[in-house]
């Protein structure tokens, strides 16, 4: 079954360690996006991707730094990672077309908290 | 700038009500609406999508509706039950919103048996 697969699931991680969020869709969507969501806060978008080798940075202004150099992968890093950073950060994708009729699939999260 | 609401911010009812959850949003041009539900600690599970020319949608007890002359959506929960506690969220792409997700804050529902 076409997915969006994001790994690690949880990450307990050392202050000033460089990390790096994975995030893969089998399901050939040209759009994916990085959410970030404090516990019990909205959503925000830091990072988003039209397709392969674009990149825009979201609402939100984050430190971290994605790429898209292939259609099915989508990862966040963060070069040096500090206690603000401690968060849940979710990925998603959706297919071809603006508003499109199946809208978003999103990943099951990455819970980072930094020490 | 397109802005989501969503009233209750939390609801506990006991099991086998019927629910109603509100979601406005101040603009109404918007390509489409979509509702999720998230469990603590978790993703987002996609609910039902509406888009901009549809007035409702339906799947097994849930029903969302869109009305985007009143910039209001409603999401309908028929026979509560405890597995439906979860946190929902409404989120919706704006016209000319480049396919981006607005988010409102979620109402957290808790049914007790």
């Amino acid at each position: 079954e076409a997915d969006i697969y994001q790994t690690p699931r949880y990450l307990v991680i050392g202050t000033g360690k460089k990390i790096t969020l994975e995030c893969s869709q089998t399901m050939g969507h040209d759009k994916m996006y990085w959410y970030q969501q404090d516990p019990g806060m909205e959503l925000h978008l830091i990072h988003y991707s039209y397709g392969v080798n674009s990149t825009e940075k979201g609402d939100l202004s984050s430190e971290s730094t994605v790429s898209r150099i292939r259609t099915e992968h989508f990862p966040l890093t963060l070069e040096s990672a500090r206690p603000s950073h401690t968060s849940q950060y979710l990925c998603a994708s959706s297919p071809p077309g603006q508003g499109s009729l199946r809208g978003y699939t999103f990943g099951s999260g990455t819970r980072l908290t930094v020490v | 700038k397109q802005e989501v609401t969503q009233i209750p911010a939390a609801l506990s009812v006991p099991e086998g009500e019927n629910l109603v959850l509100n979601c406005s949003f101040t603009d109404s041009a918007i390509y489409n609406l979509q509702w999720f539900r998230q469990d603590p600690g978790k993703g987002l599970t996609s609910l039902l999508l509406i888009q901009s020319s549809q007035r409702e949608q339906t799947s097994g007890r849930l029903n969302a509706s869109l009305d985007k002359s009143s910039g209001r959506s409603t999401l309908y929960i028929a026979a509560s039950q405890p597995g439906d506690s979860a946190t929902y969220l409404c989120a919706l792409i704006p016209s000319g919103g480049y396919n981006k997700l607005i988010f409102g804050a979620g109402t957290r529902l808790a049914v007790h048996p």
